[in-house]
């Protein structure tokens, strides 16, 4: 168990509709990130927030948007949701510094019908 | 943006032989992660190891930043040690970069 949680762990929805990820991170981790999983584009990058302040974006779509809460957990929400969306979408705390290491969330299935 | 490419893409095993997995990344990181993602689609985390050398049981990892390149050792192979091993760099603000992973399959 590292330490991160994540909910819910499996999502069904219908395309066009709107979800939202919760993640807790590990105890004293100020850093959140959040990854998508795909079988086309693999493992990817999306954002990062470090106490409440977004910190670095990747491939992001315009649909999707985060926050970190002064409780520091996050949410993902998805918006306008595609086919293509369906995928395992990760979360991972660290401490904070640069370079430190991730630690992930047991990850939240999302499958648009 | 950083490439990362790990070999080999699939690997089946004889339950008690030895592997390397490799990793080459394109650029220079901050720090590299190895992680197992087993059946149930959890990513664990086995190395941090941005350089040198580490141990952890049955498993080491190598890392030689300067000639940007990783490699995972897995001896004497367990069933439990099937799944897929990612390396994952940090490319800068500490955002991690994925490669495809390597699908090892260990056979009893």
């Amino acid at each position: 168990d590292s330490g991160v949680t994540q909910t819910p762990k499996h999502l069904i929805t219908a395309t066009g509709q709107r979800v939202t990820l919760r993640c807790s991170p590990r105890s004293g981790d100020l850093s959140v990130y959040w990854y998508q999983q795909s079988l086309d584009q693999g493992l990817q990058f999306l954002i990062q927030y470090y106490n409440g302040e977004e910190r670095a974006k990747g491939n992001i779509l315009e649909r999707f948007s985060a926050q970190q809460f002064p409780d520091l957990h996050s949410e993902l929400n998805l918006s306008s949701l595609e086919l293509g969306d369906s995928a395992l979408y990760f979360c991972a705390s660290s401490v904070g510094g640069p370079g430190n290491e991730q630690f992930f969330g047991p990850g939240t299935r999302l499958t648009v019908l | 943006g950083i490439q990362v490419e790990q070999s080999p893409p699939d690997l089946i095993l004889q339950e008690g032989a030895n592997s390397t997995l490799r990793c080459n990344f394109s650029d220079s990181v901050n720090n590299l992660q190895w992680f197992h993602q087993n059946p149930w689609g959890q990513l664990i985390n086995l190395f941090y190891i941005p350089s040198g050398t580490k141990q952890n049981g049955r498993l080491s990892a190598t890392t030689v930043a300067t000639e940007r390149y990783s490699l995972l050792y897995i001896s004497s192979s367990q069933t439990t040690d099937s799944g897929v091993y990612f390396c994952a760099v940090d490319y800068g603000n500490n955002r991690l970069a994925f490669g495809k992973g390597n699908q090892v399959v260990v056979i009893p």
